[in-house]
């Protein structure tokens, strides 16, 4: 079974850009959840979407934000961007939403803004 | 609201030495708990859960960790480490039911085998 899939793997954008990045999770995985990745904030939760609905929210600001499709397939948006998002973006997917499920990671969008 | 505590942004140990990272966290509710490995430019590996149960759990690579409720600790072990275990490791709690939060990640722990 394919893993968790996330492209691209690597964007350079500006200052005041938007960016999209997507992410495919495991075949039969409804659940799929944004974390950011920081030295210095370490790993943070951005939102989960379950079944196309946002069922959880981080503490990020209205710039970040997702969607989920219905074959399960995720994206997000960060739009005017800063040069504090600069960080790495992991998508997780598990198979429900119970907080028991463990997630299984993709292998990130790295993510620079000059 | 959940919180995890990891001690040692950094450890090193000898190759075939005990490996033990320690892991403490905070929940208004009984707890799940997970353990993840990160190698270099990779996502995060499940090493290991506990949802409920047996309070030592086994998990993938030789790793165990014991849930101590008195405690609020669940450290992760490795009897013997091996040089293909240095990695980044973070502890994870997620509160029964879902919650609203996600899974709270610990700051993680770099681990150095000597050889």
């Amino acid at each position: 079974k394919a893993g968790v899939t996330q492209t691209p793997r690597y964007l350079i954008k500006t200052r005041g850009q938007q960016v999209t990045l997507s992410c495919s999770p495991i075949s039969g995985h409804r659940s799929v959840s944004w974390y950011q990745q920081t030295p210095g904030q370490g790993l943070q939760f951005l939102f989960e979407y379950f079944s196309e609905t946002q069922r959880n929210k981080g503490n990020f600001p209205g710039r970040f934000s997702g969607r989920q499709f219905s074959n399960s397939r995720s994206e997000m948006n960060v739009s005017t961007l800063e040069l504090g998002d600069s960080a790495l973006y992991l998508c997780a997917s598990s198979s429900n939403q119970g907080g028991d499920s463990p997630l299984h990671f993709g292998n990130g969008t790295r993510l620079t803004v000059t | 609201a959940q919180s995890v505590t990891q001690l040692g942004s950094h450890v090193s140990v000898s190759e075939g030495a005990l490996v033990l990272l320690r892991c403490n966290y905070s929940s208004s509710v009984p707890p799940y708990l997970f353990w993840y490995v990160q190698y270099p430019n990779q996502g995060l590996q499940l090493l290991l859960k506990y949802t409920t149960g047996a309070t030592l759990v086994k998990g993938i690579n030789g790793f165990e960790a014991e849930f101590k409720k008195s405690e609020t600790s669940f450290h992760l072990t490795k009897p013997s480490a091996h040089m293909s275990d240095a990695a980044e490791y973070f502890c994870a709690v997620s509160e029964t039911g879902g919650g609203a939060d996600g899974l709270t990640f610990g700051k993680g722990t770099h681990l150095i085998i000597q050889p």
